[in-house]
């Protein structure tokens, strides 16, 4: 099993769609909780950081769910712009220094 | 103001050659990251440091060497490059286990 999997993707959406992307990982105790956005030929931008008790950030909403090892992200009213790959983000091992990445899934928003 | 910084952004190079690549941070972070992205953009811890000591190897080939001179910096070296050492490769730098800002990649190619 990986340590982080992600829906395989892609999605191709409607402008104004929502969306959501899944996220598990394996180990009970990892640490912080993260999505990122990487748009192609660049590098990995944080999005948001994910909390137990949720998160928003205008369109787009975090939620962590420890009992079930579960992350996910809602967009709403989706944009041409929010086309990218979404990167779910774990931190493990002591010190939380080990940092893994899922696979991402690529978002396409078409007009 | 170019918060994490890597040089070169491309380099191309032949099989056997050894090669550097460099990065330096001036957000105050005390840990900082190298990864590997491969052609499935499947992106890969390789490193981490916390304040300047080496943290986390993950079974990368002793070919690799990171060395961090300071906080603010940590270099790259790779000895007798393979075309499988192909990819980009990112460096990133955070506070431990929160949010990591990333550089801009190095895309390096062996031929």
């Amino acid at each position: 099993r990986k340590e982080v999997e992600q829906d395989p993707g892609p999605f191709n959406v409607p402008e104004g769609a929502t969306v959501a992307f899944n996220c598990t990982y394996s180990n009970s105790a990892s640490q912080s909780f993260f999505w990122y956005r990487q748009d192609c030929r660049k590098e990995p931008k944080l999005l948001m950081s994910v909390y137990s008790s949720g998160n928003e950030d205008g369109r787009f909403t975090a939620q962590l769910n420890r009992a079930s090892q579960y992350i996910s992200l809602l967009i709403r009213d989706s944009k041409l712009s929010d086309s990218a790959t979404y990167l779910c983000v774990v931190t493990t091992g002591t010190g939380g220094f080990k940092t893994i990445f899922g696979a991402g899934t690529r978002l396409f928003v078409k007009a | 103001d170019t918060a994490v910084s890597q040089t070169p952004k491309y380099l191309v190079t032949q099989m056997g050659n050894d090669k550097s690549i460099k990065c330096e941070q001036n957000l105050g972070h005390d840990t900082m990251y190298w990864y590997k992205q491969d052609s499935k953009k499947f992106l890969k811890i390789m490193f981490s440091y916390n304040n300047k000591e080496l943290i986390i190897n993950e079974t990368v080939p002793n070919r690799f060497s990171p060395k961090s001179p300071d906080k603010a910096h940590l270099n790259l070296h790779i000895n007798s490059l393979e075309l499988g050492d192909s990819a980009v490769y990112f460096c990133a730098s955070s506070h431990i286990s929160y949010e990591q800002y990333f550089g801009p990649g190095t895309r390096l190619t062996v031929t």
